[in-house]
């Protein structure tokens, strides 16, 4: 069964350094993983996906993340955080046999302080 | 930008009433799916449609919830009779074909429902 793991329900840094939200996957097959935000009370925004090609994929505001096969982890990074960083956010594989449905990880909540 | 669009945003509705969402997708959108988010966690799929044809409802709690698309553009997903448990996020979200699991999702801001 394809899955996602989020090993961090909650992450706090400081403004200006470094963030990394963990996810790890369990796919038999080739998987789609996607990052997405949520801010309080609103929907979902994607911030990146994988689809085979590019091992580190860069996204919107900044955010990249990097496949490892052999790890079988997607974590998501930013070098520099700011406080509008702060939200939840979700690592989601897509299901390759069941016509691209989503699995989502529980969520990393990410709190900036200044 | 084109973006999903919901409505209401916030409902609050007593047990045993009946309470309806409407979601309209990004047009051009072939698949449409509606999402159940309680809160802490992520959501998760209650009906995915193909224009106008459902092509997953294996979540949908079909004696209670509904939801159509008549003519394969907005949808509606309605829960008749709502229970305590209900209260949740409900995310309607839209992808341009849906069948490929390279496909991004497009979701809109969700409606907030409390049954009390």
């Amino acid at each position: 069964a394809q899955s996602v793991t989020q090993l961090d329900s909650h992450v706090s840094v400081s403004e200006g350094t470094p963030v990394l939200l963990r996810c790890n996957y369990s796919s038999s097959y080739s998987p789609s993983l996607f990052w997405y935000v949520q801010h309080p009370n609103k929907g979902l925004q994607l911030l990146l996906k994988y689809t085979s090609a590019a091992t580190l994929v860069k996204g919107i505001n900044g955010f990249e993340a990097e496949f490892k096969k052999s790890e079988t982890s997607f974590h998501l990074t930013k070098p520099s955080a700011h406080m509008s960083d702060a939200a939840e956010y979700f690592c989601v594989v897509s299901l390759y046999n069941q016509g691209g449905k989503l699995i989502f990880g529980q969520g990393t909540e990410l709190s900036v302080k200044p | 930008e084109a973006e999903v669009a919901q409505s209401p945003r916030y409902k609050i509705t007593e047990k045993s009433q009946a309470v309806a969402f409407w979601c309209d997708p990004i047009s051009g959108h072939a698949t449409l799916y509606w999402y159940r988010q309680i809160l802490g966690q992520g959501p998760e799929l209650l009906v995915q449609f193909q224009d106008e044809s459902v092509v997953d409802d294996s979540q949908l709690p079909k004696d209670r919830f509904s939801a159509e698309r008549l003519k394969g553009v907005d949808s509606t997903l309605k829960i008749q009779p709502a229970e305590l448990g209900d209260s949740a996020m409900y995310l309607c979200a839209s992808s341009l074909a849906g069948d490929r699991s390279t496909d991004t999702q497009y979701f809109g801001p969700g409606t907030r429902l409390t049954v009390l």
